[in-house]
C-alpha cells in the first residue's frame, strides 16, 4: 500500500551517538509532521513542513534535534549527541493541503532506545 | 505539553456493548479529531468534527462536541474485539494544523 513509511522501525544507540530517522510520506502530500511519543503518552508535536519549507519547529526539544525535507518529499529527523530522555517512538505523518481540514496519515513510527 | 485529557484512562467492556470515551481540552480550536492506535503501530484517523458542528456520525462511531464546555465524546456502538486499542483525541487550533493530543484511553473489548 502507499502509506507513510518510516525507517528503521527500531533503533538502538548508545548515549552520545547521532541518529537519523527517515520518513517517506504519501506521494503528493504537501504537509509533513514529526511527533514524539513517550511510553504511555500521546504524541507531542515536534515540527512541520509544507513542501520543503520548515514552517514550524516550535516543538523540537533542543538544538540537538534537526529535521529536513530538502526536495519536499522524504524527510529526515536527526538527533545529535543522543541522551536517554530521547528514548521514545518518533512518528511521522503527512496530509494533503487545501481548503478544509485534512486528516493526518501516520506511519508506524521508529522506536528509539538510547542505552 | 498535552492539550487534552481523556476520561476514563482505561475501559474494559464486553463485545457488543457500547463504549463511551470523553475528552476535555483547554484552548479554542478549529476542529477536534479522534485517532486509534493499535499496539506498536501508528495512529489511524477515525473522525473529525469542526468547531461549528455539534455531532457527527461515521459507521459505528458517533462524536459530539461542546465548545462551551471544551469537551468531546466518542461513542463506539456494538463494540468488537477488534476495537481493542488506544484512542486519542487531538485538537487542531489552526496553527499549521499541528495536532495536540491527549494521553489516550485504553479500550479492551472482551470476546
Amino acid at each position: 500500500g502507499a502509506g507513510v513509511s518510516q525507517s528503521p522501525r527500531y533503533k538502538v544507540a548508545k548515549r552520545g551517538q547521532d541518529v537519523a530517522l527517515r520518513c517517506d510520506p504519501i506521494s503528493g502530500h504537501v504537509s509533513l509532521f514529526w511527533y514524539q511519543q513517550a511510553l504511555g503518552q500521546g504524541p507531542e508535536f515536534l515540527t512541520y513542513f509544507q513542501n520543503e519549507a520548515q514552517l514550524d519547529k516550535s516543538g523540537l526539544p533542543s538544538d540537538r534535534f534537526f529535521a529536513e525535507r530538502p526536495e519536499g518529499s522524504v524527510s529526515t529527523l536527526k538527533i545529535q549527541r543522543t541522551q536517554q530522555e530521547d528514548s521514545a517512538v518518533y512518528l511521522c505523518a503527512s496530509s494533503t493541503y487545501g481548503q478544509g481540514y485534512q486528516p493526518q496519515h501516520f506511519g508506524d513510527g521508529t522506536r528509539l532506545s538510547i542505552l | 505539553s498535552q492539550q487534552g485529557e481523556e476520561d476514563p484512562q482505561a475501559l474494559s467492556i464486553q463485545e457488543g456493548e457500547n463504549a463511551t470515551m470523553n475528552c476535555s481540552y483547554k484552548t479554542s480550536i478549529n476542529n477536534l479529531q479522534w485517532y486509534r492506535q493499535n499496539s506498536g503501530r501508528g495512529l489511524v484517523h477515525l473522525i473529525l468534527i469542526r468547531s461549528n458542528e455539534r455531532e457527527k456520525h461515521s459507521g459505528r462511531l458517533r462524536v459530539t462536541l461542546d465548545t462551551s464546555k471544551k469537551s468531546s465524546s466518542l461513542l463506539i456502538t456494538a463494540s468488537r474485539a477488534a476495537d481493542t486499542a488506544s484512542y486519542f483525541c487531538a485538537t487542531d487550533a489552526g496553527a499549521n494544523s499541528k495536532l495536540t493530543f491527549g494521553k489516550g484511553i485504553t479500550l479492551s473489548v472482551r470476546p
